[in-house]
């Protein structure tokens, strides 16, 4: 089992549309959680990091489930320049080592 | 913010030849950097974690006489990929923290091998 998985979509979705990704990760001592946003042939950027009792910024909204091992992220009102690979991270709990998953493509169009 | 520079960010070279890529953290000191690879359409892969003053942590896979990680200094770290062959070819990306364990990463530009 992949220590961070999520759906690889991709998900296409027209302006203005709420999406949701989601997330799993499998060590239940992981401390902390970053959503990335990666850009074609570009390097990743930090989007947001995650808090347990979640986080708001703008049209983004990440969560946190601990018990379920469990991470999301919410986007609503879609642009079109929110198009990309978004990257969920989970901080190793060894050495703080950051995991990513396979990222899940989002193109929203017109 | 927090900046993290990356050279070369394309590099084509033969098959056999070594490349050094240079990863820099501009305003903060990194004591950790973390050299990943990507290839395309998949995710970032972590290859080798680079300590300040002491020898690079490989992840399982990753041949650490292939690739030469030094990080002499609070702010540079430079992986070497020594005899590159064609199957090298790849997305090269440095990050590092700052001090605390915790916190995300900040990536660098990243590098292009393209190896003919």
């Amino acid at each position: 089992r992949k220590e961070v998985e999520q759906d690889p979509g991709p998900f296409n979705v027209p302006e203005g549309a709420t999406v949701a990704f989601n997330c799993t990760y499998s060590n239940s001592a992981s401390q902390s959680f970053f959503w990335y946003r990666q850009d074609c042939r570009k390097e990743p950027k930090l989007l947001m990091s995650v808090y347990s009792s979640g986080n708001e910024d703008g049209r983004f909204t990440a969560q946190l489930n601990r018990a379920s091992q469990y991470i999301s992220l919410l986007i609503r009102d879609s642009k079109l320049s929110d198009s990309a690979t978004y990257l969920c991270v989970v901080n190793s709990a060894q050495g703080g080592k950051l995991i990513f998953g396979q990222g899940t493509e989002l193109s929203v169009k017109p | 913010g927090a900046v993290v520079s990356q050279h070369p960010s394309r590099v084509i070279c033969k098959s056999g030849t070594s490349v050094k890529i240079e990863c820099r953290s501009l305003d903060f000191q990194a004591t950790t950097m973390f050299w990943y690879r990507q290839f395309p359409k998949k995710s970032l892969m972590l290859m080798a974690t680079s300590n300040e003053g002491s020898k690079a942590t490989y992840e399982q896979g990753v041949e650490k006489d292939k690739f030469l990680i030094n990080h002499a200094s609070l702010t540079l770290s430079t992986l070497t990929v020594t005899s590159a062959h064609p199957e090298d070819s790849s997305f090269y990306i440095c990050s590092a923290r700052t001090l605390r364990g915790d916190s995300p990463l900040h990536f660098g530009n990243g590098t292009r091998l393209t190896v003919t």
